[in-house]
């Protein structure tokens, strides 16, 4: 069970706008910034949006990232076949000793 | 270009331990920590904890302390991670990925990250 919760699916189809959720608590996301990371299949995770809206360089415009409370959002606008992928959100969380979070992870179906 | 490579796959029997290595290069390499995240087949992401390439100093997931050791050498730019008393759980594969943080923003993010080390743990 992730601390971090996530849809385990999305879809879409080519052209589309799709947004992906992350629920976390007040101990993580509602006082830590979130980051995002995509994961292509067979590969390792690559970082998509850090401090809830800022795209590293290289990263489309296509994706950005939101965040209100204890909740992050992820859009992908103008949905491409080389979008499908698993998305994951991360966040710190202050409680106990402090770690990284993870959501479940979501996995993105382009139709 | 900034690069972190990991050493190849592992097979471990339950009890044993295991040493991943990750090389850095493109990069200062005690500039900046190095966190390692594992991933069991078919699951989502865990971190593991991380270790800062200037000092040494550590901060480990509390599910994972008395078992994990991360280590540097800032001689060949490499971080190790070690994790002791396999069990089957263990399964996974680890990465490891640097450890970006904006002191002023105080914001944290991972980037890049290795190519990942898959470790069996089976009798």
């Amino acid at each position: 069970q992730s601390v971090l919760t996530q849809p385990p699916s999305a879809s879409g189809t080519p052209g589309q706008r799709v947004t992906i959720s992350c629920s976390g608590s007040s101990s993580n996301i509602g006082s830590n910034t979130v980051n995002w990371y995509q994961q292509l299949p067979g590969t390792a995770p690559k970082l998509l949006i850090y401090s809830n809206n800022q795209r590293p360089s290289g990263v489309p415009d296509r994706f950005s990232g939101s965040k209100s409370g204890t909740s992050a959002s992820l859009a992908i606008s103008g949905l491409q076949s080389e979008d499908e992928a698993d998305y994951y959100c991360a966040a710190w969380d202050d409680s106990l000793n402090g770690s990284w979070v993870f959501g479940g992870g979501t996995k993105l179906t382009v139709l | 270009q900034v690069q972190l490579v990991q050493s190849g796959a592992e097979v471990k029997k339950p009890g044993a331990s295991v040493k991943v290595s990750c090389k850095a290069s493109g990069y200062t390499f005690t500039s900046y920590g190095i966190s390692w995240v594992r991933q069991a087949p078919g699951q989502g992401l865990e971190w593991m904890g991380w270790i800062s390439a200037y000092n040494g100093n550590t901060n480990y997931a509390q599910k994972l302390q008395g078992r994990v050791t991360m280590t540097t050498d800032t001689s060949t730019s490499t971080a190790y991670m070690e994790l002791r008393s396999l069990r089957s759980d263990d399964t996974a594969v680890y990465y490891c990925a640097r450890k970006n943080v904006d002191i002023v923003a105080t914001i944290v993010w991972f980037d890049p990250w290795g190519q990942g080390t898959l470790v069996t743990v089976s009798s």
